[in-house]
């Protein structure tokens, strides 16, 4: 069945780039989203790539995706202690009717220190 | 810039008691879902609504779940007879013509309600 996976944890110093790695399985999902999460706080869409491209960059993140090996990144330069989260790589589900659904990888806790 | 809200924050309930989570999903969405994280787990689909019927649910959405838009704006969530095991956080998401140029396939998601049964 669908499947997303990510490492739980990663540990940067300030200004430093942190990236976060994720694998997916079903190679027909036409999104792959980014999600942060502080304490306490709800799921906040961070960026999104569409499967047809490679690379996408917003401001201080850059998403990248290997299609062929299922692979999503996300690259966030000069790391501040305000990115502190937990950082949710998620696959759009189509179902056969034409709905969808959100596939979530377990979440990447980053940590930012000085 | 609009947004999804849910009340209450937190409910706490006794095990057998009937609790209802509610959500105000983005005004000119047309699709809404509700997800639940149970603390440690992944976030997990329960269902989908569109056009005021359910169009997709997970196995997890059994007859002691159900969904409801009663009045064109809210959108509600009812679990008839709590569980220990419905302890979780409970997430609302709306998706529409996408915001800030983002895709149809975007969800937005409320802040969840975090429901705690004992």
């Amino acid at each position: 069945g669908e499947d997303v996976e990510q490492s739980l944890f990663l540990s940067v110093r300030e200004g430093d780039s942190s990236v976060i790695n994720c694998t997916y399985t079903d190679s027909s999902s036409t999104y792959l989203y980014w999600y942060k999460q502080e304490p306490g706080a709800g799921l906040q869409l961070l960026t999104y790539i569409f499967s047809n491209m490679d690379m996408k960059q917003d401001q201080r993140l850059t998403v990248l995706l290997n299609k062929k090996d299922k692979h999503l990144s996300l690259r966030i330069a000069d790391t501040q202690t305000g990115d502190s989260a937990i950082y949710f790589c998620a696959e759009s589900f189509m179902f056969s009717g034409g709905y969808n659904k959100l596939i979530f990888g377990a979440g990447t806790r980053l940590a930012v220190h000085p | 810039e609009p947004e999804v809200t849910q009340t209450p924050s937190h409910q706490v309930t006794q095990m057998g008691q009937e609790v209802i989570l509610r959500c105000v999903p983005i005004s000119n969405h047309l699709y809404f879902y509700w997800y639940r994280q149970i603390l440690g787990q992944k976030v997990e689909f329960l269902v989908s609504f569109y056009n005021n019927e359910i169009s997709e649910k997970s196995e997890i959405f059994d007859d002691q779940f159900s969904v409801e838009r009663p009045d064109g704006s809210n959108f509600t969530l009812k679990i008839r007879s709590t569980k220990l095991e419905d302890s979780a956080m409970y997430f609302c998401a709306s998706r529409g013509p996408g915001l800030a140029g983002g895709p149809t396939d975007t969800q937005y998601f409320g802040p969840g309600t975090r429901l705690t049964v004992l």
